[in-house]
């Protein structure tokens, strides 16, 4: 069955100290894993797709990057601004489902 | 502006009494979705469209239904209610390019009671 487990579930960093989110997965296949922002209330916000082992994108603090079993969110010298929920999804070969991880809440104290 | 929208936002419902929830884009996707989001338990897909007139299950599909009969419009229907369904529902939209999915497209967002 796909499996997406996030950590940590929570992450408070003083603003400007760097930390990374980790996101792994047991898929049959992976064709697409997805990283998306949640602030409250609101819906989910498409931030990252990684397709293939080795790749990297970056989006000003934040870069995504994916290896065979996981993949992580690196976020540089964060501001209280980047404070949300980051949540992880995979789509495999075998179907047409996203399976979500539950989220790491993150906050940045100025 | 590209949106996906959903009505009602919110909604106070009592057990056994018919409810729907729609959902509409206007970016041309030709894949839609709905999730349920509760605490602790995440986003979990509770039915797929890839396409007019074709529809799937996902996780959660009990106690759902839905249908597409456009391409812009993914109603959620919960026929008979039940407290259980107390959640957090959001509607979601990619386009589909050669097989690969893009980017998910989420609705702001429907919060249902059920009493």
């Amino acid at each position: 069955e796909d499996q997406v487990t996030q950590s940590p579930e929570a992450l408070r960093l003083q603003e400007g100290e760097s930390s990374s989110l980790n996101c792994s997965y047991t898929v049959s296949g992976l064709r697409g894993l997805f990283w998306y922002r949640q602030d409250p209330g609101k819906g989910p916000e498409f931030l990252f797709t990684l397709y293939s082992a080795g790749e990297e994108k970056e989006k000003e603090r934040l870069k995504a990057t994916l290896t065979k079993k996981e993949s992580f969110l690196h976020i540089t010298a964060p501001k209280p601004e980047d404070s949300a929920t980051y949540l992880c999804a995979v789509q495999s070969y075998t179907g047409n489902q996203f399976y979500f991880g539950t989220g790491t809440s993150l906050t940045v104290i100025p | 502006e590209a949106q996906v929208t959903q009505n009602p936002r919110y909604l106070i419902t009592v057990t056994g009494k018919k409810l729907t929830v729609t959902c509409s884009q206007n970016m041309n996707h030709e894949y839609m979705s709905w999730y349920r989001q509760d605490p602790g338990l995440g986003l979990r897909q509770i039915y797929y469209s890839m396409n007019v007139e074709v529809t799937d299950k996902g996780d959660v599909p009990e106690g759902y239904k839905v249908s597409r009969k456009e391409k812009r419009n993914f109603p959620l229907i919960l026929e008979s209610p039940s407290p259980n369904q107390t959640s957090l529902y959001f509607c979601a939209s990619s386009s589909l390019l050669a097989g690969a999915y893009n980017e998910q497209f989420f609705g702001p967002g429907t919060r249902l009671t059920v009493l």
